[in-house]
Order: structure tokens, then C-alpha cells, then sequence
């Protein structure tokens, strides 16, 4: 079976420029949740997504959405790009939303803002 | 493929020996507790997890203690080998939210 992915694995943008990151979790899995890492960091809660819900959010702006859609794949959109948005963007998957479900984690995306 | 944790808190293990990681959290009301190993180019994996009405949990090779009077989280590692080589993370949730919080990680260097 295969994991949670992730597209793309790389991704280069400039300042105010938009993205969109990708995700599609683990069959069965309900639950999609966002991180954001930053290097030499752990990773930073932003989103969680449960049923197409959004049950939890981080301390981030309202530059950063998401989304899930009806086959539990989600989206993670960033508007106005800063430099700090820079990181590696994780995702995570779980059949529940609780935090006592497993959680399983995406590759990643790198994301570079120039 | 991508550094992780460049600026972490380094142990250094010599192989066969056994590992033990520490971890101070920061919220008395978490219910659930998580560690995570996370290799170079890779997501975090889940290692063992342990509920805050427990205060040892054993798995393969692991075992997590937990000190809610001191609210530190320990990984022990038994008989390192090269493949632990990564960055460790405890995280910590609370089932009122759905927020896993991610702790400082520390990179575990194995030595021949």
C-alpha cells in the first residue's frame, strides 16, 4: 500500500507569489493534518483536517488555508509568500482526528521563497 | 536529500550501547504523549507513544518513561545500531484540541 505523498517535492517561488501544496493521504485515513518545519526545527502544527472539517489550528496567519476534499486528499494554500515562509511542509494522515490516532507523515515538500 | 535539525543537540552513542534520550514538554494538561524519529530526506515516523495515566511503555528495543511531576518524557533505545542514526522528537497532544506539538529535537550520531 502506499504511504501518504506529497507533490511537489520541490518547489521554488517568489516573494507575494501564491502556492498550493499537495497531499493525499494513506487509504482508509480520514484525517489529514499540515506542518510546517523550519530547519533545525521540529515540525509546527498548522492545520488539521478530519471528515472535511477543519478541527484544529495552528498560530498561523490567514495567509495559510486549506482544505480537504471529498476523498480526504487536501490542499494546503499559502498567499503573499514571505521569505520565512520558506520550509519543508509536511503532511500527516490518521484514520481519526484525535491526537491518540497514528500518525503517518508525507516526504514533504520544500519550499524555497526567493 | 535535505538536512534536518542542523543546529540540534547532539548524543553521541557508541553502537551496541544503549541510547537514552530526553525531553521536557511544556503542557501539564496533555494527555498523550509521542516520539517520533526522523530521518535525513524523510518525514517524522512514530517510534512509541505513551497516555499521561501511564509512566513506562515498552515496545521493540524502546521504551518511553514518563515524570508528570517534572513534565520530562525519556526515550531509551536498547543496543543502538547504525539505522537509529537520526533526529528524535517527543511531541505531546491533549484531547480537548487536535494540535500535536512538536518538542526540540535531538540528533543521535552512532559510532563504530
Amino acid at each position: 500500500d502506499a504511504g501518504v505523498t506529497q507533490s511537489p517535492t520541490h518547489l521554488i517561488k517568489t516573494r507575494g507569489q501564491h502556492v498550493t501544496l499537495r497531499c493525499s493521504p494513506i487509504s482508509g485515513h480520514k484525517s489529514v493534518s499540515w506542518y510546517q518545519q523550519v530547519l533545525g526545527q521540529g515540525p509546527q502544527f498548522i492545520f488539521q483536517y478530519y471528515e472535511k472539517e477543519e478541527r484544529g489550528r495552528g498560530n498561523f496567519p490567514d495567509r495559510f488555508s486549506a482544505r480537504q476534499f471529498p476523498n480526504y486528499s487536501s490542499e494546503l494554500n499559502v498567499n503573499a509568500l514571505l521569505l520565512g515562509d520558506s520550509a519543508l511542509y509536511l503532511c500527516a494522515s490518521s484514520f481519526g482526528g484525535g491526537p491518540d490516532y497514528e500518525q503517518y507523515f508525507g516526504p514533504g515538500t520544500r519550499l524555497t521563497v526567493t | 536529500g535535505e538536512s534536518v535539525g542542523l543546529h540540534l543537540p547532539t548524543l553521541s552513542v557508541q553502537e551496541g550501547d544503549n541510547s537514552i534520550i530526553n525531553c521536557a514538554y511544556s503542557n501539564s494538561a496533555s494527555d498523550y504523549f509521542i516520539w517520533y524519529k526522523q530521518e535525513s530526506g524523510k518525514g517524522p515516523q512514530f517510534i512509541i507513544d505513551i497516555r499521561s495515566n501511564m509512566d513506562k511503555r515498552q515496545g521493540q528495543r524502546v521504551t518511553v518513561l514518563l515524570n508528570k511531576t517534572v513534565k520530562h518524557l525519556s526515550l531509551q533505545i536498547a543496543a543502538t545500531q547504525p539505522g537509529d542514526s537520526a533526529v528524535y522528537f517527543c511531541a505531546e497532544g491533549a484531547n480537548r484540541d487536535d494540535k500535536i506539538i512538536f518538542g526540540k529535537g535531538t540528533r543521535l550520531h552512532i559510532l563504530p
